[in-house]
């Protein structure tokens, strides 16, 4: 079956770096996709990944090692807002997109 | 975010009621997508439709019935839920269905069945 694992809750300290890892089991791989969701709110995109290597894109970066089956996001600078369900999904073979369960990000000042 | 706009945001449902959900994208995507939202669980997706042809039903029960008039709206109609189809069901389009082709969500609509 496929399969996406990421911790379901982390807690981190304002203005910290804070690292959420998502190891995946699917069949065949055609990209990775991170979304931050508010409570209450549409999950919204964050960064989407293809090929291994590091994606930056301000505070937020994402990482991806294909022949592992794991990515990470990196936040760094942590703030307030940050606290959010962050969302990791893989697009198969088939092009569908396969949910993890979400990580719970708490930010605590 | 108003690229995907879902309503209504909230609905309370019996079992015999039949209600329909809207989703309307503004951002020209040729694909519209329906999942549900359970509380710690994955989103499931039920249906996708590119260019208005349905092209995925993910074992959907009947009492869920998608309908797409055009590129630009979805429509979710429910008949005789049970309780357990209590979530948060989110519309979501992209440009198409290909492998770099992101999804944008609508806020969703909470749906509680009595």
């Amino acid at each position: 079956g496929q399969n996406i694992d990421q911790p379901t809750e982390m807690t981190a300290t304002e203005g910290a770096i804070v690292q959420i890892n998502c190891t995946y089991q699917t069949s065949g791989f055609n990209g990775l996709f991170w979304y931050q969701q508010h409570a209450g709110e549409a999950p919204t995109f964050l960064s989407y990944n293809v090929l291994d290597g590091l994606e930056e894109k301000g505070r937020f970066s994402s990482f991806l090692r294909r022949s592992k089956g794991y990515s990470y996001l990196l936040l760094k600078e942590l703030q307030m807002k940050d606290s959010a369900s962050y969302l990791c999904a893989v697009m198969d073979s088939n092009y569908q997109l396969i949910w993890g369960a979400g990580t719970k990000l708490i930010i605590k000042p | 975010e108003t690229g995907v706009t879902q309503t209504p945001r909230h609905l309370v449902m019996g079992m015999t009621n039949k209600k329909s959900l809207k989703c309307e994208q503004h951002l020209g995507h040729n694909a519209m997508y329906w999942y549900k939202q359970s509380a710690k669980k994955p989103l499931e997706l039920m249906f996708v439709y590119n260019f208005k042809e349905q092209t995925e039903n993910n074992s959907v029960p009947s009492r869920f019935s998608p309908e797409c008039p055009n590129s630009s709206h979805l429509f979710l109609h429910l008949h005789t839920l049970q309780p357990e189809d209590s979530a948060l069901y989110l519309c979501a389009s992209s440009q198409g269905t290909g492998g770099a082709d992101t999804q944008y969500f609508g806020p969703g609509t909470r749906l509680t069945v009595l």
